[in-house]
């Protein structure tokens, strides 16, 4: 079964930019999406197919994906990003997520 | 506005049977895909099962295959997940939610707030 790889942490300084990774074997492949959790709440898509954003998501945060990699990156970060961060991908006729990603601003 | 209310958790003994619905509203629902994803207590997203917009086709994770159906009944616009045999892994928050995207592009575009179901004697 596929499988998706996320750093369990990421820490980034307040206004600086944090990327998130997901590593897979040939994402670049794939459509890679990506979802925000804050505590408490539902999933929320913040990038879709990549690097497309949903309405009402900042431009802040966008979306790259290449070789083995998919990046969730976030710009001028602000304390209200702090949140949990899942990829996700199609793969054999199932929803395969990664194990998510805590993001810290510091 | 697309709504996703879930209902039918709460406490159940090991061994025994759950059925849990979601109401949905704001959109053609016959046109669209739906799952369920759950969430453990402390842990990340796990996908139980998804349903194409006519139930035609239907698929569901190896950890709980056998075990659960997904159903949807269009004329209500509501979606099931019936899960039989329950043990304490099934212990979560469960989630569904409204499939984007088409093809190969597979993601969930919008969630309901989740209803826990706790397994316990």
């Amino acid at each position: 079964s596929y499988e998706l790889t996320q750093p369990l942490s990421v820490s980034v300084a307040l206004g600086q930019t944090a990327r998130i990774t997901c590593g897979g074997s040939n994402i670049g492949s794939k459509n890679v999406h990506w979802y925000q959790q804050k505590p408490g709440q539902a999933p929320v898509l913040v990038i879709y197919r990549d690097g497309s954003r949903p309405s009402g998501i900042p431009e802040r945060f966008s979306g790259s994906n290449s070789g083995n990699t998919a990046t969730l990156t976030v710009s001028r970060a602000q304390a209200g990003d702090e949140a949990d961060y899942y990829c996700q991908v199609w793969d054999s006729n199932t929803v395969v997520f990664g194990g998510g990603t805590k993001l810290t601003v510091l | 506005e697309v709504q996703l209310v879930e209902s039918g958790g709460g406490l159940v003994q090991p061994g025994g049977s759950l059925r849990l619905s979601c109401a949905a509203s704001g959109f053609t629902f016959t046109s669209f895909a739906m799952g369920w994803v759950r969430q453990a207590p402390g842990k990340g997203l796990e996908w139980v099962s998804s349903i194409s917009g006519s139930g035609a086709n239907t698929y569901s994770a190896d950890s709980v295959k056998g075990r659960v159906t997904i159903s949807r009944d269009n004329s209500k616009d509501t979606l099931y997940l019936q899960i039989n045999r329950l043990r304490a892994g099934d212990t979560a928050i469960y989630y569904c939610a409204k499939r984007g995207g088409s093809g190969h592009s597979y993601y969930f575009d919008y969630w309901g707030q989740g209803i826990l179901v706790t397994v316990s004697s």
